[in-house]
């Protein structure tokens, strides 16, 4: 069983919509969340950034954690044609430094 | 610089041979990570710098595999006899101390032929 699970999709949406992406993770020891969003052929690019559980939003986006299920989400309200990339979730546990540790990423296509 | 910079962004690569790819993180950034990224996958950890130091190669699959920093800056990933399943993109990121939010590159597409 891998660390981070994430569906990847591909996930089809009208433009408007309201998006809704997971992760659940198996380590107690994450504490810091993170989306990412990648364009084709881009490296990714940092989304949102949570430490612990609660909700965070910027604009459009929300991101929520729920540490006791282990299981973090990317809402992205108003969806827009340029919000198509794979949106990948990323956590990493206390210590400073350390690695990373990656879902495999969602897919996202929002349809004019 | 105002970014992580990778080259080369493209590698082609006759499968044997070895490949260097470069990274130059953002200035003053003490942590620098390398990533494989395979088709359709998500980023798959390959070694972590801080400093000049190595504290976490983990990720490397196979002893073809090595990476260095020089001057807490620049790092060069390289592969020796390349084969097939090398081909991916390589990804380096970097942070400061103090943060957790970190910054990747564009990415070092290689492929093997």
């Amino acid at each position: 069983q891998k660390e981070v699970e994430q569906d990847p999709g591909p996930l089809s949406v009208p433009e408007g919509a309201i998006v809704s992406l997971n992760c659940t993770y198996s380590n107690s020891a994450f504490q810091y969340f993170m989306w990412y969003r990648q364009y084709s052929r881009k490296g990714p690019e940092l989304l949102m950034y949570t430490y612990s559980s609660g909700n965070k939003e910027d604009g459009r986006f929300t991101a929520q954690v729920d540490k006791s299920s282990k299981y973090i989400s990317l809402f992205i309200r108003d969806s827009q044609p340029s919000d198509s990339a794979t949106y990948l979730c990323a956590m990493k546990g206390y210590n400073q430094g350390g690695k990373l540790i990656f879902g495999q990423g969602t897919e996202l296509s929002v349809k004019p | 610089g105002a970014g992580v910079s990778q080259s080369p962004s493209n590698k082609v690569t006759e499968k044997g041979k070895d490949v260097e790819l470069r990274c130059d993180p953002i200035s003053g950034h003490t942590a620098l990570y390398w990533y494989r990224q395979s088709l359709g996958q998500g980023l798959e950890f390959l070694i972590y710098f801080q400093g000049n130091s190595a504290p976490d190669k983990s990720g490397l699959p196979s002893d073809r595999f090595s990476a260095e920093r020089t001057g807490g800056s620049v790092s060069t990933l390289t592969i020796q006899r390349t084969q097939q399943e090398d081909s991916a993109v390589y990804l380096c990121a970097s942070t400061t101390l103090g943060t957790n939010t970190i910054y990747f590159g564009e990415g070092s597409w290689l492929t093997v032929v």
